[in-house]
């Protein structure tokens, strides 16, 4: 699975857009871009997933760049229950194990 | 649905206890997995399963045993617990590869 790379620490006013990018310049063709976030002690939460198209859904939108090496999660309008660590994810869809490699991630924190 | 449920939510070990950490999930999904988060690191898989009766290592799987007999229960067994297994571990699944897997609320596992 392709490695990503992600900023460490972000801060984002409440009510603001919240950006979040991710760099996976070695992405293959099959591999899909995930983001999971993790509120602090709780198991992660899924978020969205996309493999070229743009996607949006009740949480986010995800946006991928044409050549697929970037994308970036926005969380329209952030909220303090938004704090939390996003980790982005690149890996192959069927894999048969469907293994999940979380790395550092970013730690957003969402200011009043 | 409960979702994934796991116990116990703590537990604190000696030096070459044994204990078994039990998940179970109410969703019919055929994958589970076992992953193991220590202090501000991202998650490591150790073992996964597609399917009862089915089961293979992850990332990390020394030191642990794990079954499945059950589409609804993936119990993790540490046989010799060491301090190096003072972690917060987290049980997930999905219903199929590539779907979001759902993750249990983790059990904080202290060896002394």
């Amino acid at each position: 699975d392709a490695k990503t790379t992600q900023p460490t620490s972000m801060d984002c006013a409440e009510g603001r857009a919240a950006n979040l990018p991710c760099n996976h310049s070695t992405i293959s063709g099959n591999e899909y871009v995930y983001w999971y976030r993790q509120i602090h002690s709780q198991g992660p939460q899924y978020i969205i997933h996309g493999l070229k198209n743009n996607e949006t859904n009740e949480m986010a939108s995800l946006i991928i760049t044409e050549d697929r090496k970037s994308s970036t999660l926005i969380l329209p309008h952030a909220t303090l229950r938004d704090t939390a660590v996003y980790y982005c994810i690149v890996r192959v869809a069927n894999n048969a194990g469907n293994m999940l490699t979380f790395g550092g991630g970013t730690r957003l924190m969402v200011k009043p | 649905n409960a979702g994934v449920t796991q116990t116990p939510k703590f537990r604190i070990l000696k030096i070459g206890q044994s204990m078994t950490l039990q998940c179970t999930q109410d969703m019919n999904h055929n994958y589970m997995y076992w992953y193991r988060q220590d202090p501000g690191m991202g998650l490591k898989l150790i073992y996964y399963s597609v399917g009862a009766g089915i089961t293979d290592k992850g990332e990390v799987p020394n030191g642990y045993n794990v079954s499945r007999s059950t589409t609804e229960d993936f119990p993790l067994r540490l046989e010799l617990a060491a301090p190096s297994q003072t972690s917060v571990y987290f049980c997930a699944s999905t219903r199929t590869s590539g779907s979001e897997q759902f993750f249990g609320p983790g059990t904080r596992l202290t060896v002394l």
